[in-house]
């Protein structure tokens, strides 16, 4: 399997349920990313790890745990949601550059998450 | 800190047709912008990009030049397909690790 994969595609869950999203990339990337696409809102980075260590965290609240393992995969851990978090969960993934080198970011298709 | 404006849309135009998006940035330094295309149901997927200024992204026919003194990346195609119908974003990568995206521009292709 090559470039960046999601699972599972469509999730539904209670309020009260707990779920992880899961994101592997196989790209040879060092950097990958957590973004939170709404209807009718821009484009939302949630989480970025840089060599599996957390290296920004945009406000996002507690309710959404992420974790990076290895630098090939990336979780995403819910708990106790609400239903304003239904949304398109993007994975993406990228060289970590130096500044002024612009290495693009490669995108999974995306968890689409409801909640009840 | 940086940001990046589009056009809004949706914008819809008959096949064939010439199709124009505007983007303009605001940045400090030297940013890489690019161009990113989500269709229905998918993710994003890079469409082109430009790390200087002048550049000239192109891919699928779509074209972009990176423009310092208007601080602009409009994204062009000659003659569109009904197949380009999907949203469109406009990003850049400044000092900070993380894109800045635009709000994205719907664009509909009409048979």
């Amino acid at each position: 399997e090559t470039g960046v994969t999601q699972t599972p595609r469509h999730l539904v869950m209670g309020m009260t349920n707990k779920k992880s999203l899961k994101c592997e990339q196989h790209l040879g990337h060092n950097a990958m990313y957590w973004y939170k696409q709404s209807a009718k809102k821009p484009l939302e980075l949630m989480f970025v790890y840089s060599l599996e260590e957390r290296v920004e965290n945009n406000s996002v609240p507690s309710r959404f745990s992420p974790e990076c393992p290895n630098s090939s995969h990336l979780f995403l851990h819910l708990h106790t949601l609400q239903p304003e978090d239904s949304a398109l969960y993007l994975c993406a993934s990228s060289h970590e550059a130096h500044v002024g080198i612009g290495y693009e970011q490669f995108f999974g298709p995306g968890t689409r998450l409801t909640v009840l | 800190g940086d940001s990046v404006t589009q056009m809004e849309g949706p914008v819809t135009l008959s096949e064939e047709a010439f199709l124009t998006i505007n983007c303009t940035y605001t940045a400090t330094g030297y940013p890489s912008l690019f161009w990113y295309v989500q269709y229905p149901g998918e993710g994003l997927q890079l469409l082109l990009k430009a790390t200087k200024a002048d550049d000239k992204g192109s891919n699928k026919g779509f074209e972009a030049t990176y423009r310092k003194e208007t601080t602009s990346f409009h994204l062009e195609k000659g003659s569109v397909q009904v197949s380009d119908s999907a949203v469109y974003f406009c990003a850049l990568r400044g000092s900070a690790r993380q894109l800045t995206f635009g709000s994205g521009t719907q664009l509909t292709v009409l048979p």
